[in-house]
């Protein structure tokens, strides 16, 4: 079965500081990897997506996400949080058939 | 305007009641689906429609129906709403393609007492 995971439902970060949002994938096939994310009372906003052959992929907002095929993650990074960045983040993934979301991790950026 | 509007944006109501949740997009597109978010449990699928005339079922489809009636419209409907369908609705668009990314609405939150 397919599955994409998010191991760390928090991070805490200072202002300043990179982040790290972890991802890790089981799919079948090649996979389609996305990040999205979400702020309070609003819909999931698309930032990145992998591109066959990018192990590093840029998105919206200065993030970008490292695609490690051995490891099979696909993790979510900042070189320097901004407090606008707290929110929650989704991990998405599908090889054939359906998205299939991890269950989100909550950034803090704290001045 | 939004490109993905879902309405109402908040709904309480009555187990036992049927409840209809509607999305209308302006992005073109032909794909659209119905999620639902519970706190922990990330988004999980409930029906999707790849065009006007195609309907399919997701992981969790007990409970819910959909319908497609135009490109730009999919509603959802619960016919006898439960408490355990409290959740957070989301409708979602996406042009053809697995690679393609998916366009949220802002959600309905639904309470079901």
């Amino acid at each position: 079965a397919q599955s994409v995971a998010q191991p760390e439902d928090q991070v805490n970060v200072a202002e300043g500081n990179p982040l790290t949002v972890k991802c890790t994938y089981s799919v079948s096939g090649n996979p389609y990897l996305f990040w999205y994310v979400q702020y309070p009372n609003r819909g999931l906003q698309f930032l990145l997506k992998y591109i066959t052959g990018d192990n590093l992929v840029k998105g919206s907002y200065g993030f970008e996400a490292e695609f490690n095929k051995s490891q099979t993650s696909f993790h979510l990074k900042k070189p320097s949080a901004l407090v606008s960045d707290s929110a929650l983040y989704f991990c998405a993934g599908g090889g054939q058939g359906n998205l299939i979301f991890g269950k989100g991790t909550k950034l803090s950026v704290k001045p | 305007d939004a490109d993905v509007t879902q309405t109402p944006r908040n709904r309480i109501t009555k187990t036992g009641k049927r409840i209809m949740l509607e999305c209308s997009q302006t992005k073109g597109h032909d794909r659209m689906y119905w999620y639902r978010q519970d706190p922990g449990l990330g988004l999980r699928l409930i029906y999707y429609s790849f065009d006007v005339k195609d309907i399919n079922k997701g992981e969790i489809s007990d409970g819910y129906s959909v319908s497609r009636q135009a490109q730009a419209k999919f509603s959802l409907s619960l016919e006898s709403a439960i408490p355990n369908q409290t959740a957070l609705y989301f409708c979602a668009t996406s042009g053809v393609g697995s690679n393609q990314p998916q366009h949220f609405g802002d959600g309905t939150r639904l309470s079901i007492l």
